[in-house]
């Protein structure tokens, strides 16, 4: 079935600092995935839609500049946590679906710790 | 915002069916139910979607009332790796396919 990977499963940096999350879909293309925010023993936030070959689409409150996305390819989006803080700590989850396919697969999900 | 309601917690004897209740009242025509599970400290996973008809596969049973105001999924022979967080889900699988509102879900346990 359709695999959804995520890596890293979990990293620790320095606040201050930027780490990139990368999401690849393993079988299928996806010309949109989606990255999701969670909280602990929250629900999951989605935070935005990333376009393949264009611009991401930022769900309202999230700030665009602090969270890059790039989606260069039909398998690979990734996400940018700028300038970390500890508040940015959170398990970090992204989901694409096929281009022709009508459900969602979702990444292992990637825990970010900021120091 | 999710527009779905569903019980915050429910328990479950193992083997035994669990059946997990979601209303979306307010749910549109176009719009499918999707139910995902998350373990914890895991993404989440797909069980089952429908639209109208009653679903089945070899995880689950999704039954959706004829109004579609409501729907059940039910797992028929709970096992202890099904204690999980149920995330019913209404999308319309059109613009917005993919971009999934989570409400707080179910926390099912199954107990021995």
């Amino acid at each position: 079935g359709a695999v959804v990977s995520q890596h890293p499963s979990w990293v620790i940096c320095k606040s201050g600092t930027s780490v990139k999350i990368e999401c690849r879909s393993l079988d299928f293309q996806a010309t949109t995935m989606f990255w999701y925010r969670q909280f602990p023993k929250q629900s999951l936030m989605l935070m935005a839609t990333s376009n393949e070959g264009s611009k991401a689409t930022y769900e309202q409150g999230v700030e665009k500049d602090k969270f890059l996305i790039n989606h260069a390819s039909l398998t690979l989006s990734t996400l940018t946590v700028t300038s970390a803080h500890p508040e940015d700590s959170s398990f970090y989850i992204c989901s694409a679906s096929a281009s022709s396919g009508n459900t969602i697969y979702f990444g292992e999900g990637s825990w970010l710790t900021v120091v | 915002d999710a527009k779905t309601t569903q019980p915050t917690s429910m328990d479950c004897a193992e083997g035994r069916a669990a059946n997990l209740p979601c209303n979306h009242s307010t749910i549109s025509g176009n719009e499918y139910v999707y139910w995902y599970r998350q373990i914890h400290s895991q993404g989440p996973q797909y069980i089952i979607h429908g639209l109208k008809n009653n679903e089945t596969n070899e995880m689950a049973s999704l039954i959706i009332t004829e109004d579609r105001k409501s729907s059940t999924l039910i797992l028929p022979h709970a096992t202890l790796r099904d204690t999980a967080v149920y995330y019913c889900i209404v999308n319309d699988r059109g613009s917005t396919l993919g971009r999934l509102y989570f409400g707080r879900g179910t926390q099912l346990t199954v107990w021995p």
